[in-house]
């Protein structure tokens, strides 16, 4: 099956700076990968996505990229805000009898002020 | 515009009590996922409904923990005989298939549940 690794487990930035989170995943067949922040006390809420026909998508401040000969994407967060504090799951399905998600072990954000 | 709903929001339980935890989806969303989320973990697959079609219950972690889906939309998930392990926040999400490997979840704002 799928297995999904997520780097940093957690990061520490200052406000105004990038933050960047690395997945890599194992299954050549995965073809959709979405990011989830969650925030305390709450479910994972969707931010953004990419598709396996596109290298890069961007959302504002918050980029995906996508690198399938390597089997990696990152999440790109530019001009952190304390707001963005949070845990961050990437995810990643893999086709087989059904659309199953396997998500990383998530990394914690905090934006100092 | 209802997202998905969960009940209770916090629940606790002596060890060995039977636990049922409610998944309510967004209408018309066919796939319904029950993950575990333990403190400060990620998330846990537990079962996933897709339609009519057989669940499929490969993360369950015993067979004390089982789900239904009623009619294609309320989830129930059962614990019987808890166990203090049994402590975590439990999510739901649902999501509308739109291609074939790539889809959507919209979680729930999860049920925490204390094992005492």
């Amino acid at each position: 099956g799928e297995n999904v690794e997520q780097h940093p487990s957690t990061l520490s930035v200052q406000e105004g700076d990038s933050a960047v989170i690395k997945c890599t995943y194992s299954d050549s067949a995965s073809n959709y990968f979405p990011w989830y922040k969650q925030e305390l006390g709450k479910g994972p809420q969707l931010i953004i996505d990419i598709r396996s026909n596109v290298g890069e998508k961007k959302d504002q401040r918050i980029a995906v990229t996508l690198n399938k000969t390597a089997k990696h994407f990152s999440l790109h967060i530019t001009e952190t805000q304390p707001e963005d504090s949070a845990v961050y799951f990437c995810a990643a399905t893999s086709i087989g009898g059904y659309q199953k998600v396997t998500f990383g072990t998530g990394t914690k954000l905090q934006v100092i002020p | 515009g209802a997202g998905v709903s969960q009940s209770p929001s916090n629940k606790v339980t002596e060890k060995g009590k039977d636990v049922e935890l409610r998944c309510d989806p967004i209408s018309g969303h066919t796939a319904l996922y029950w993950y575990r989320q333990s403190l400060g973990q990620g998330l846990e697959f537990l079962i996933y409904f897709q339609g009519n079609s057989a669940p499929d219950k490969s993360g369950l972690p015993s067979d004390r923990f089982s789900a239904e889906r009623t009619g294609g939309s309320v989830s129930t998930l059962t614990i019987q005989r808890t166990q203090q392990e049994d402590s975590a926040v439990y999510l739901c999400a649902s999501s509308r298939l739109v291609s074939r490997g790539q889809e959507t979840q919209y979680f729930g704002p999860g049920t925490r549940l204390l094992v005492l």
